[in-house]
């Protein structure tokens, strides 16, 4: 079974300023690798998927992620960040070839201070 | 594309009584729904699983008697919380998947239930 580490529970950083949500995996076979975001009392929102090809994945928002199967990671980064940025951000993984029902991780909060 | 509504955005009941919340994919057929739970800063909790015309998958631990889910037609489900109590206060979102080959899913805003 596949699982899902996000080490960070909460990220502060200055407006502008570069960020990286950090998330690890663990499965035993492939896996699909996602990023969503959560704005207060909203649902989730899709920033950008890992399914197969190139490991850099560029997704809405100006985020980006890296696939990194030797290190099992799939970090979340934006080079500049803006207030309008600070939600809730959950990293998900789901195994092909099976039931394709993503785990979350438990979640980072990005706080983005003037 | 791909938009997922659900209804009400947001409910307050009394102990004892049910609530029906309701999950419409707009723009697609969706094979597949899923209802979570969330509690304050916390993750997404599966719940269960259903599919158009069967029954729902339940997850260990959820009651299905407590939690009645109904997946209609292809384009609505209904999740059901019976008896309500303040314990079963919680943000409740559902997400529908179109049944590629990733199941991706699409969520929707989420219903906040508060059980006085």
């Amino acid at each position: 079974a596949q699982s899902v580490t996000q080490l960070d529970s909460q990220v502060p950083v200055f407006e502008e300023a570069p960020v990286e949500l950090r998330c690890n995996y663990s499965s035993s076979v492939s896996v699909y690798l996602f990023w969503y975001v959560q704005y207060p009392n909203q649902g989730l929102q899709l920033l950008l998927k890992y399914l197969s090809g190139s490991t850099l994945v560029k997704g809405i928002n100006g985020f980006e992620a890296e696939f990194n199967k030797s290190q099992t990671s799939f970090h979340l980064r934006k080079p500049s960040v803006h207030i309008s940025d600070t939600a809730e951000y959950f990293c998900a993984v789901t195994e092909s070839g099976g039931s394709y029902i993503p785990t979350f991780g438990r979640g980072t909060s990005l706080i983005v201070h003037p | 594309g791909a938009v997922v509504s659900q209804h009400p955005s947001w409910v307050i009941c009394k102990s004892g009584t049910s609530v029906k919340i309701e999950c419409r994919s707009l723009d697609f057929q969706a094979t597949t729904m899923f209802w979570y739970r969330q509690f304050p800063k916390q993750s997404l909790m599966l719940m269960a699983t259903s599919n158009e015309g069967s029954k729902a998958t339940y997850e260990q631990g959820v009651e299905k008697d407590k939690f009645l889910i109904n997946h209609a037609s292809l384009t609505l489900s209904t999740l059901t919380v019976t008896s309500a109590h303040p314990e079963d206060s919680s943000f409740y979102i559902c997400s529908a998947s179109p049944g590629n080959s990733y199941n991706e899913q699409f969520f929707g805003p989420g219903t906040r239930l508060t059980v006085l």
